[in-house]
């Protein structure tokens, strides 16, 4: 069963616009990471927040995390057209990683 | 930097074939990982493995199978291709020191 399901499931911007993607969960986890896959690619790992921190910043991106609500998201700043891309949340619980359905970003030059 | 390779990137087989996928990871990591990706599915863990010839059933492990006999190696096997298999086949590594995944390039499988 999916563990993560992302929202929107399709997003489509201007460059330089910011993106965000939400991500939300089912059950307790160990952490909570993001990911991108360009056409027909493998995924490249971007980020990783553990269950006790709330934000994370990398570069253009900041994650913030709530576990409450067991919900993510992902923004990206100052979007540029090699942006686009699928973007998964994936959550770590007893060493298993279960990825969510993805959000397919596109951002428009 | 971790370097996974897979065995194809395309692959074309019959229904009922025998088919092979082998992963190979070069940072001595204990931990592998078959996914396949469908559109609207994401990613679905099929098998993992956590050390030589480990292994424990994903999510979906109906119809494969693996082997892991060595570490930098695993390998998924289709025993009777069916065209339901038709997919991305994504094998991810990781050690026991890091969560992050490290994923190979992906073999587009098309069973005909």
């Amino acid at each position: 069963s999916q563990q993560g399901e992302e929202d929107p499931q399709a997003l489509s911007i201007q460059e330089g616009e910011n993106a965000t993607m939400n991500c939300s969960y089912k059950t307790s986890i160990n952490n909570l990471q993001w990911y991108r896959q360009n056409s027909g690619r493998g995924l490249v790992h971007l980020i990783l927040i553990r269950s006790n921190e709330r934000e994370k910043h990398s570069g253009r991106l900041r994650v913030t995390l709530d576990t409450s609500k067991k919900s993510s998201s992902l923004l990206i700043t100052a979007s540029r057209a090699a942006d686009t891309a699928s973007y998964f949340c994936a959550t770590l619980r007893y060493q298993k990683v279960t990825f969510g359905t993805g959000t397919k970003l596109q951002v428009i030059p | 930097d971790v370097k996974v390779t897979q065995s194809s990137r395309y692959l074309v087989k019959r229904t009922g074939e025998k088919v092979f996928l082998e992963c190979v990871q070069d940072m001595d990591h204990e931990n592998m990982f078959w996914y396949r990706q469908d559109p609207g599915l994401g990613l679905r863990l099929i098998y993992f493995s956590y050390d030589v010839k480990m292994k424990e059933k994903g999510d979906i492990p109906e119809g494969y199978s693996v082997s892991r006999e060595k570490k930098e190696r695993f390998s998924l096997i289709l025993e009777s291709a069916s065209t339901n298999q038709t997919s991305m086949y994504l094998c991810a590594t990781h050690g026991n020191r890091t969560d992050t995944q490290y994923f190979g390039p992906g073999t587009r499988l098309t069973v005909l």
